[in-house]
């Protein structure tokens, strides 16, 4: 079981590239989510899904696409890259709506450092 | 004024010693709180959730105030291996997305 993956750990773009971030999971979650990681602001959400076929945007959208059509898949794409899309990269999973006092929680994947020239 | 926040810290103690980090968060509707570690150039790992009643594993010990909208995260007999950034997170009005506070780093010196 491998959680969720990430792939690459690193890219380097220049300004204007496009590509895509890779998030895999194994464990049948129906919930996938893109944060980005900037210092001194901590995690904030990009795009998120609650199934296949059913994405939706979260607090900082803006040069980014998603799509779901699996539910082991979510990757993240960067349109035309700018210097601002410089960050480190988490996708996430989890079961669904977390019910409180239940034992579950989102799980991330290594992330994907990007540094946009 | 930031949906969640924390101590800006760093915090830097010995080893042994206890320290309390706090957080607040402003909608009232959050389902569900929890604290993830951070260790530097890594993924967030759940350290514990924190329910209604208050929780504890081992040296770790968690509370949760609704009417305050604030959540503690205590740790006793701090270890080496406890250095990390500790992010508070609150889920939002449908316990499914994640508000993440700045996080709070942590030191812990020999």
């Amino acid at each position: 079981n491998a959680g969720v993956t990430q792939t690459p750990k690193f890219q380097v773009l220049k300004t204007g590239q496009s590509m895509t971030l890779q998030c895999a999971q194994d464990m049948n979650h129906e919930y996938m989510s893109w944060y980005r990681q900037d210092p001194g602001m901590g995690l904030r959400l990009i795009h998120y899904s609650v199934g296949a076929g059913i994405t939706d945007q979260g607090e900082v959208p803006n040069g980014y696409n998603v799509s779901r059509s699996t539910t082991e898949d979510f990757p993240l794409r960067l349109l035309s890259a700018a210097p601002s899309q410089t960050s480190v990269y988490f996708c996430a999973s989890s079961p669904g709506t977390l019910a409180p006092n239940l034992k579950e929680t989102q799980y991330f994947g290594p992330g994907t450092r990007l540094l946009v020239l | 004024r930031k949906e969640v926040e924390q101590d800006p810290g760093p915090f830097n103690v010995p080893e042994g010693a206890t320290v309390a980090f706090n957080c607040t968060y402003s909608n009232s509707a959050s389902q569900s709180f929890f604290w993830y570690r951070q260790d530097c150039r890594k993924e967030p790992k759940l350290l514990m959730s924190v329910y209604s009643s208050g929780n504890e594993d081992g040296r770790f010990t968690a509370q949760l105030n609704r009417a305050s909208q604030y959540i503690s995260l205590l740790i006793r007999d701090s270890k080496l291996s406890d250095s990390a950034t500790y992010l508070c997170v609150v889920t939002d009005n449908y316990g499914q997305n994640f508000v993440f506070g700045p996080g709070t780093r942590l030191s812990v010196l020999p």
